[in-house]
């Protein structure tokens, strides 16, 4: 089945610095991929929508310019945290779309669990 | 906006014992409805889905029945065991959303031996 890798699966960053995770597609084109973020024992919340080669559709209250999200080909989309600090360490997950084999089929990837000290 | 509305844990349920967990959505259009699960530690796994009324999505023994009349989708499996101790989350998502997935609160499942 499609396969759908995040990099890297935890970090650890200092209050102040950037983070960047990777989404991607190993085995298929998506042109659509979703980001989420679940805080501990809550579900997974929708930050943002990101189609390729165009900018990403942020969910209310989230702050595009703290979350910076780059759809630059069809196998990757990158989300960078921008100034994180300890409020923005939860788990971040990111689901790829592949279009034209059906309306409903989503790819979630395995997470990557950010923690800022 | 669409919504996923579903029964709150945690559920705690001996082996072989039956299992229902409730799901009710809202939604603008006509959604596919998910059940996925969240083992500790893991990421999320689809674990079965249903694309239309009437529709019943089953797998590993979990099945569930898409209702349009009563906009519900409940989890059920006749015989659980420890290794179905899990998050589970019901879910929906539709074209006229751009296809984003909508997700229920989640609900915890401890199983005993």
């Amino acid at each position: 089945g499609a396969v759908v890798s995040q990099h890297p699966s935890w970090v650890i960053c200092k209050s102040g610095t950037s983070v960047k995770i990777e989404c991607r597609s190993l085995d298929f084109q998506a042109t659509t991929m979703f980001w989420y973020r679940q805080f501990p024992k809550q579900s997974l919340m929708l930050m943002a929508t990101s189609n390729e080669g165009s900018k990403a559709t942020y969910e209310q209250g989230v702050e595009k310019d703290k979350f910076l999200i780059n759809h630059a080909s069809l196998t990757l989309s990158t989300l960078t945290v921008t100034s994180a600090h300890p409020e923005d360490s939860s788990f971040y997950i990111c689901s790829a779309r592949v279009e034209g084999v059906g309306p409903d089929t989503q790819y979630f990837g395995p997470g990557t669990r950010l923690t800022v000290l | 906006g669409d919504s996923v509305t579903q029964m709150e844990g945690p559920v705690t349920l001996s082996e072989e014992a039956f299992l229902t967990i409730n799901c009710t959505y809202t939604a603008t259009g006509y959604p596919s409805l998910f059940w996925y699960v969240q083992y500790p530690g893991e990421g999320l796994q689809l674990l079965l889905k249903a694309t239309k009324a009437d529709d019943k999505g089953s797998n590993k023994g979990f099945e569930a029945t898409y209702r349009k009349e009563t906009t519900s989708f409940h989890l059920e499996k006749g015989s659980v065991q420890v290794s179905d101790s899990a998050v589970y989350f019901c879910a929906l998502s539709e074209a006229t959303g751009g296809f984003k997935t909508i997700f229920g609160a989640g609900t915890r499942l401890f199983v005993k031996a």
